[in-house]
This record gives C-alpha cells, structure tokens and sequence, in this order.
C-alpha cells in the first residue's frame, strides 16, 4: 500500500513568516494529493490540494508543489498567521486515502 | 453542500459491549465511505473502505470481526466495534466521497469520541 512520510513532526515560527512542510509518496500511482487543516477535536479541513498532472497550485497564502518524479509534495504557507496554528496532514490518494503523520504548526505573535 | 454526520459525536461504553456509530452524507449520494481511526496527537488511519451494496474493504491489520461496517444505502454507513475494549478508545471519523463529485473529493464527518471503561 501507499506510505506517506511528512515533516518535520513540528513548526515554529514567527508571526509573518513562511513555513514549509515536506511530504514524500512511495505509490507512483497515487494522483490526487490534498493538505488539510485540524485543529483539536474537529473534522480535519481541506485547504488546498493538487492533482498529478500539475506542478504548483496557489490559493492566496497557501500553495502547494508536487514533483511527481521525486514523489513528493510540499506546503507552503507565506505571511502566517496565529490562527494558522493547528495541526496539518497531507495524504496522497489513488482511490484509498493514505496520511502523513501531521505537522504542528505553533505561529508565534 | 456536501455535508457529512457522524452521530453519537462521543460515546462511553464499558468494556465488553458493542457500540455503533452512523456516518451519513445528508445532501449527497455517497457509493464509497471512509472510516479512519485517530488516536490522540496522531495521524488518521484508514480502517476500511466502505461500498454502497458490498462487503467492506478493511486495511491490513485491522480486524474485519470486531470492526464490523454496513454500507445499507447511498447516505448510510454503519461502524459497530463489537467487544469493546480500552485500547478501542479513539476517534473515529468518516469520510464520504459523492457519485457525482469528482472522484477525487471526500468530504469529512465531525468525527466520534469512542471511550471504553
């Protein structure tokens, strides 16, 4: 099956900075690929997301690239802000949805 | 649109009995649910794969006898843990994804705290 590896575990930054985090696939087939947003206790939050046959997609603060010859995708988050904070899972889907391990994201005021 | 329910949103059972969690869509038709365990400060892990009309799909490792899914209609999927045990506390959560939306959309229930005593 697919395994989806995210990091780092933890963010810390400060507030207007950009922050990144790393996913990695190992299914070649997987095509869909979406971030999504949970903070504690809720339903996690789809806040952007990517298919295979594009490279880089932009929502405002938020993009997301995907290099499917490394098998690997990323976040990006510029200007943050504290109610960025939460924590954050990519996954990578074919038909099956698989997650990465999540990401805390603390933004510092 | 595309909401997804999940009732009871939290529930405590003593060890040893069943408790059922209902997954429904409410404005769309859903052939294929998701149901995903989470366990505190992890990731979501997908247990099963649920098809309107036929047996589930359970993810390796995840026991199909005590993680018992019903899948009765377009906008209903059932999880029963049967014999409930303390390691069985965890949240459970569904997803659903429409026949009409793309096949790439799933959409999230708010999710079950399931406590065993």
């Amino acid at each position: 099956g697919e395994n989806v590896e995210q990091h780092p575990s933890t963010l810390s930054v400060q507030e207007g900075d950009s922050a990144v985090i790393k996913c990695t696939y190992s299914d070649s087939a997987s095509n869909y690929f979406p971030w999504y947003k949970q903070e504690l206790g809720k339903r996690p939050q789809l806040i952007i997301d990517i298919r295979s046959n594009v490279g880089e997609k932009k929502d405002q603060r938020i993009a997301v690239t995907l290099n499917k010859t490394a098998k690997h995708f990323s976040l990006h988050i510029t200007e943050t802000q504290p109610e960025d904070s939460a924590v954050y899972f990519c996954a990578a889907s074919l038909n099956k949805f698989y997650f990465g391990s999540g990401t805390k994201l603390n933004v510092k005021p | 649109g595309a909401v997804v329910s999940q009732h009871p949103s939290w529930v405590i059972c003593k060890s040893g009995t069943s408790v059922k969690i209902e997954c429904r869509s409410l404005d769309f038709q859903a052939t294929t649910m998701f149901w995903y365990r989470q366990f505190p400060k992890q990731s979501l892990m997908l247990m099963a794969t649920s098809n309107e009309g036929s047996k589930a799909t359970y993810e390796q490792g995840v026991e199909k006898d005590k993680f018992l899914i019903n899948h009765a209609s377009l906008t209903l999927s059932t999880l029963t843990v049967t014999s409930a045990h303390p390691e069985d506390s965890s949240f459970y959560i569904c997803s659903a994804r429409s026949t009409d939306g793309a096949d790439y959309e799933q959409y999230f229930g708010p999710g079950t705290r399931l406590t065993v005593t």
